[in-house]
């Protein structure tokens, strides 16, 4: 299975802040990346698909890039909404596998 | 309004089984991949089962494969998983999640059943 590690796993910030998560794959996965926000007691959001293109609906203050093995994904200024736990997921193959998840707090 | 409605979770002794199932309104069902994706008790997020459009394909991680079988009613607009054998670690909320633009990707989510296996 293709392993998909966060980084951090934790991170506090404020309002306004730019913020960077990363997800590294265990194997190349081209742009098959994906970028989820959970808030406490709701499902998934999808936010990004294929690395960087903005799901409909979603800010453009969200912003994703990488391919291969490495990605980010940035929040270019936090707003109180985007308080919340963010998971990368690949969708290279089976078994999908997502990252352990970064946990984003308030300051 | 795209919408996906879990039911069927439970609590359910070890050795157990449950059928659980997704309606959905909203979309044109037959037309997307369908998945279930599962979140253990303060956990992250772990795939568990996708099926194709027609039902042909399925594909299972491996701590539920020979256990769970995933399926799909088109006519009645419907996503299931059987789940037999069930084991401590498959407690759960279990989400139905429809497929984007590639198989693997989760575009729209339920809002979860619960299935929890205890004695």
């Amino acid at each position: 299975d293709i392993q998909m590690t966060q980084s951090p796993a934790s991170l506090s910030a404020s309002v306004g802040d730019r913020v960077t998560i990363t997800c590294r794959a265990s194997q190349s996965i081209s742009y098959s990346l994906n970028w989820y926000q959970q808030k406490p007691g709701k499902a998934p959001k999808l936010l990004i698909y294929t690395a960087s293109t903005l799901e409909s609906g979603v800010p453009s203050r969200f912003s994703g890039s990488g391919s291969g093995t490495d990605f980010t994904l940035t929040i270019s200024s936090l707003q109180p909404e985007d308080f919340a736990t963010y998971y990368c997921q690949q969708s290279y193959r089976t078994s999908y596998t997502f990252g352990q998840g970064t946990k984003l707090e308030i300051k | 309004e795209v919408q996906l409605v879990e039911s069927g979770g439970a609590l359910v002794q070890p050795g157990g089984s449950l059928r659980l199932s997704c309606a959905y309104s909203g979309f044109s069902f037959s037309t997307y991949w369908m998945s279930w994706v599962r979140q253990a008790p303060g956990k992250g997020l772990e795939w568990v089962a996708s099926i194709s459009q027609d039902g042909s394909d399925k594909y299972y991680v491996d701590s539920v494969k020979g256990r769970f079988t995933i399926s799909r009613d088109n006519a009645k607009n419907s996503l299931y998983l059987l789940m037999n054998s069930l084991r401590a670690e498959d407690t759960a909320v279990y989400y139905c999640a429809r497929g984007g633009s590639a198989k693997g990707q989760f575009n729209c989510w339920g809002q979860g059943t619960l299935v929890t296996v205890s004695s």
